[in-house]
């Protein structure tokens, strides 16, 4: 009964690999997100989209992006991976019907580059 | 631009009030919010207020909101072992877009 469900949980790679981390939202959401965690557990968003528009906040690298296969999907891609991508991703979904705007987060994807 | 403040730390002891204050820049953010993190885990969703009230009351928490003064804060009442956690304001606007966090409040509880 996972509501924002990621994988993989913890990711171990090179730099200059290329991976991709999933996210999932069964709760019939419209607009998911990606945020990123740095080391000193600032929050920041990376993405907004739903199915109209991808909003793109202007400091992410352009080897980010985010692909979404349907609704309930919104995975990562990251291309040639640098040691300042460590970090945690959260992904996050939202209703447009919702009361308050309220985000719900999956449980982060702890990324370490080598 | 939009800038979210918070101070960093907060310790306190076990039966004692916590406060958590914040400061937002956007005053056309409809709803301003309270997450929690606990160590190693996701943000949970801890409340939140709507931007025409002065205060929310939730069991041991309370949000007081001065829109003049773009000013939020958080007590919790009677702070337990389990409340030590990070604490973010988060701000939105209506029309839904990404949270803007501030940097996180980190509550230590001793016993």
């Amino acid at each position: 009964d996972t509501a924002v469900s990621q994988t993989p949980k913890y990711l171990v790679t090179q730099m200059g690999n290329d991976k991709s981390i999933k996210c999932e939202q069964n709760l019939g959401h419209d607009t998911m997100y990606w945020y990123k965690q740095d080391s000193k557990k600032f929050l920041k968003i990376m993405f907004s989209y739903n199915n109209k528009e991808l909003i793109i906040n202007e400091t992410v690298p352009n080897r980010f992006s985010p692909k979404s296969p349907d609704k309930a999907h919104l995975n990562l891609h990251i291309n040639s991976l640098e040691l300042g991508d460590s970090a945690v991703y959260f992904c996050a979904s939202r209703s447009v019907d919702s009361t308050y705007n309220e985000q719900f987060f999956g449980p982060g994807t702890r990324l370490t580059v080598l | 631009g939009e800038d979210v403040e918070q101070s960093l730390f907060l310790s306190v002891r076990e039966g004692d009030s916590s406060v958590i204050n914040c400061t937002y820049t956007d005053s056309s953010s409809t709803y301003l919010y309270w997450y929690k993190q606990e160590p190693g885990a996701g943000l949970q969703l801890l409340t939140y207020i709507f931007s025409n009230m002065d205060m929310k009351q939730d069991q041991r928490l309370t949000v007081l909101l001065n829109k003049k003064d773009k000013h939020l804060s958080l007590r919790i009442a009677d702070t337990q072992t389990g409340d030590s956690a990070i604490y973010f304001c988060a701000e939105s606007t209506m029309t839904g877009t990404a949270l803007i966090f501030g940097k996180g409040t980190t509550l230590s509880v001793s016993s």
